[in-house]
């Protein structure tokens, strides 16, 4: 069975900093695909970013970028220039594109420090 | 653009009572899902939808019934409500041919808050 696992429950950065979210899971599959979502106090859950476990290339997407790493089974989420906006909780997920079911991990709650 | 539509937004049941979280999309996904988010934890898969008249247990199947009559609605029905419910609902879509290429991620409601008291 597929786990995913954010052993960081809390994190703060200061207004125009960068910080990394951590993020590992663990699957016997060789495709899969990996996500961010975000989750502010509005509650919608927002898709930030997506990674193909067949491409080497970290997927980035302005001010967010990942470092995958496949054998590690490891996937961080690196978020530049933060901003206040970007206070939220952070999931990441895994699927298994012949299960259609997404993964969530537990979360990280981070919080941006004018 | 509507994306996923999901009514209502609260709810308080009482035990025993019955309830169905209405979802529709508009994007002509083929796949639909609903999600439960607990307290501090992440989302876990109820039930999904491969297209219409197909649907499938996920993790947390028991108390819950789905139908798909038709690509825009999935509604989740509650037959008989028990606190253990209480949950933040999700409903989701995406579209998929099932090549590996082909998937985008998913597009989510904005929640339903239920209560069970």
């Amino acid at each position: 069975a597929q786990t995913v696992t954010q052993s960081q429950p809390e994190m703060s950065v200061q207004e125009a900093e960068t910080v990394t979210l951590s993020c590992t899971y663990d699957t016997s599959e060789s495709n899969y695909y990996l996500f961010w979502y975000k989750q502010p106090p509005s509650r919608q859950m927002i898709l930030v970013i997506r990674q193909e476990a067949y491409k080497q290339q970290n997927a980035t997407e302005n001010r967010f970028s990942v470092n995958f790493q496949k054998a590690a089974k490891s996937f961080s989420l690196k978020i530049s220039d933060s901003q206040l906006g970007d206070t939220a909780m952070y999931f990441c997920a895994f699927m298994n594109p012949g299960a259609n079911n997404l993964f969530f991990g537990t979360g990280t709650r981070l919080t941006v420090i004018p | 653009n509507a994306g996923v539509t999901q009514t209502p937004k609260f709810r308080i049941l009482k035990i025993g009572q019955s309830m169905t979280l209405q979802c529709a999309q508009d994007m002509n996904h083929n796949y639909m899902y609903w999600y439960r988010q607990d307290p501090g934890m992440g989302l876990k898969l109820i039930y999904y939808s491969v297209g219409a008249g197909i649907t499938d247990k996920g993790e947390v199947p028991n108390g819950y019934n789905v139908s798909r009559s038709t690509t825009e609605d999935f509604p989740l029905r509650l037959e008989l409500a028990a606190p253990s419910q209480t949950s933040v609902y999700f409903c989701a879509s995406s579209y998929s041919t099932g090549d590996i290429t082909s998937n985008y991620g998913y597009t989510f409601g904005s929640g339903t808050r239920l209560t069970v008291v």
